[in-house]
């Protein structure tokens, strides 16, 4: 089945600066690929996603970026605030509904 | 939208009695999922429905767990009997196009 990795495992950085959480995936025909941010006690919420007919997208200081070939993306957050800190989780989806997570980043943004 | 609605937030059992978690999804989605969240194994796909019916139940840990979804707007994940391996937090989710899913805020189960 789908195995996705997912690094780092923690991530700390100052208050402003931009912070980058990488996931690879083992399944080529894999090709939907969400991002979850969880805050302590609540469920994952939807951050952004891209589906493999795109190399990238973008929502306002967040930012996606998959590359097919080498089977990795990755999410970039630039701008960070104290509100960023949580835990960030990517998956890979190849059937419809069927998602497989990474492990999770907790990201710590520095005031 | 209120969002997908668990119950209860927390519970706490003892060892062989019977656990039921109820979820109801966002009005208009037709797919629903359960979760399991836990440290050693993080997030995993337990069970799913597209439009009350159970699509793929591979991870269902074993007969002890069952989930039923009787109509659009209510699930139920049962344990019988638990153990304390099932300590857990149990999140639904739901989706319109069974991309994008929606999260509740989960119940944290604990089994003594």
């Amino acid at each position: 089945g789908e195995n996705v990795e997912q690094h780092p495992s923690t991530l700390s950085v100052q208050e402003g600066d931009s912070a980058v959480i990488k996931c690879t995936y083992s399944d080529s025909a894999s090709n939907y690929f969400p991002w979850y941010k969880q805050e302590l006690g609540k469920g994952p919420q939807l951050i952004i996603d891209i589906r493999s007919n795109v190399g990238g997208k973008k929502d306002q200081r967040i930012a996606v970026t998959l590359n097919k070939t080498a089977k990795h993306f990755s999410l970039h957050i630039t701008e960070t605030q104290p509100e960023d800190s949580a835990v960030y989780f990517c998956a890979a989806s190849k059937y419809r509904g069927q998602l497989t997570f990474g492990s999770g980043t907790q990201l710590t943004v520095l005031p | 939208d209120a969002g997908v609605i668990q119950s209860p937030r927390h519970e706490v059992t003892e060892m062989g009695q019977e656990v039921t978690l109820r979820c109801k999804p966002i009005s208009g989605h037709d797919y629903l999922f359960w979760y399991r969240q836990t440290m050693m194994r993080g997030l995993e796909l337990l069970i799913y429905f597209n439009n009350n019916v159970p699509i793929d139940d591979s991870g269902m840990p074993e007969d002890r767990f069952s989930a039923k979804m009787p109509n659009a707007s209510f699930s139920t994940l049962k344990i019988q009997p638990s153990e304390p391996r099932d300590s857990a937090v149990y999140f639904c989710a739901s989706s319109r196009d069974n991309y994008e899913q929606y999260f509740g805020p989960g119940t944290r189960l604990t089994v003594t």
